[in-house]
């Protein structure tokens, strides 16, 4: 079993939908969450960093961490043409060697059509 | 601001030779890392270093080797590529606060 559970999609949805992304883990020892966006023949980039249950809001961004449930999401409202990217979910241990050593979910195709 | 720089962007390299995958980054980070990215995959940690000198394998290091000699410079040395090493290889750094910053990525094929 994988630690990290993320859907590939492809997800395709019209300009303006609310967006959810998904992903769920099994290691409780992760503490640490975070969404990157990556275009197409780029690198990911970090659009939201969580370390505690409840949600996080940023523009038209907001991720949701359920640490009972081992799940976390990440919604985009009123989406746009260029939200259109692979989303991965990714995730770390407390401290110590494992500080920063991210494990990433598969990626969620996402494109948005005007 | 530069931020994390790889070189190079693209190269194929025959069964058996060898390479080195450059990563320099100007933002004073300790911790800096390897990634590999397959079609479908996510990215998977090659190795890792926390500072100069001091480097650790990651999930996939087979086939692979590293070095940290300063804080700006993480090579990724492939010796003997195999067609299983086709990929595309990311090198990132992170901040204090657990922020990564990633480089644009180099496209090996191996043939």
């Amino acid at each position: 079993q994988k630690e990290v559970e993320q859907d590939p999609g492809p997800l395709s949805v019209p300009e303006g939908a609310i967006v959810s992304l998904n992903c769920t883990y099994s290691n409780s020892a992760f503490q640490y969450f975070m969404w990157y966006r990556q275009y197409s023949r780029k690198g990911p980039e970090l659009l939201m960093y969580t370390y505690s249950s409840g949600n996080k809001e940023d523009g038209r961004f907001t991720a949701q961490v359920d640490k009972s449930s081992k799940y976390i999401s990440l919604f985009i409202r009123d989406s746009q043409p260029s939200d259109s990217a692979t989303y991965l979910c990714a995730m770390s241990r407390a401290g110590g060697t494992s500080y920063g050593k991210l494990t990433f979910g598969q990626g969620t195709i996402l494109t948005v059509h005007p | 601001n530069a931020g994390v720089t790889q070189t190079p962007k693209f190269r194929i390299l025959k069964i058996g030779q060898s390479m080195t995958l450059q990563c320099t980054q100007d933002m004073n980070h300790n911790y800096m890392y390897w990634y590999r990215q397959d079609p479908g995959m996510g990215l998977k940690l090659i190795y890792y270093s926390v500072g100069a000198g001091i480097t650790d394998k990651g999930e996939v290091p087979n086939g692979y080797n590293v070095s940290r000699s300063t804080t700006e410079d993480f090579p990724l040395r492939l010796e003997l590529a195999a067609p299983s090493q086709t990929s595309v290889y990311f090198c990132a750094s992170h901040s204090q606060w657990g922020e990564a910053f990633f480089g644009q990525g180099t496209r090996l094929t191996v043939v």
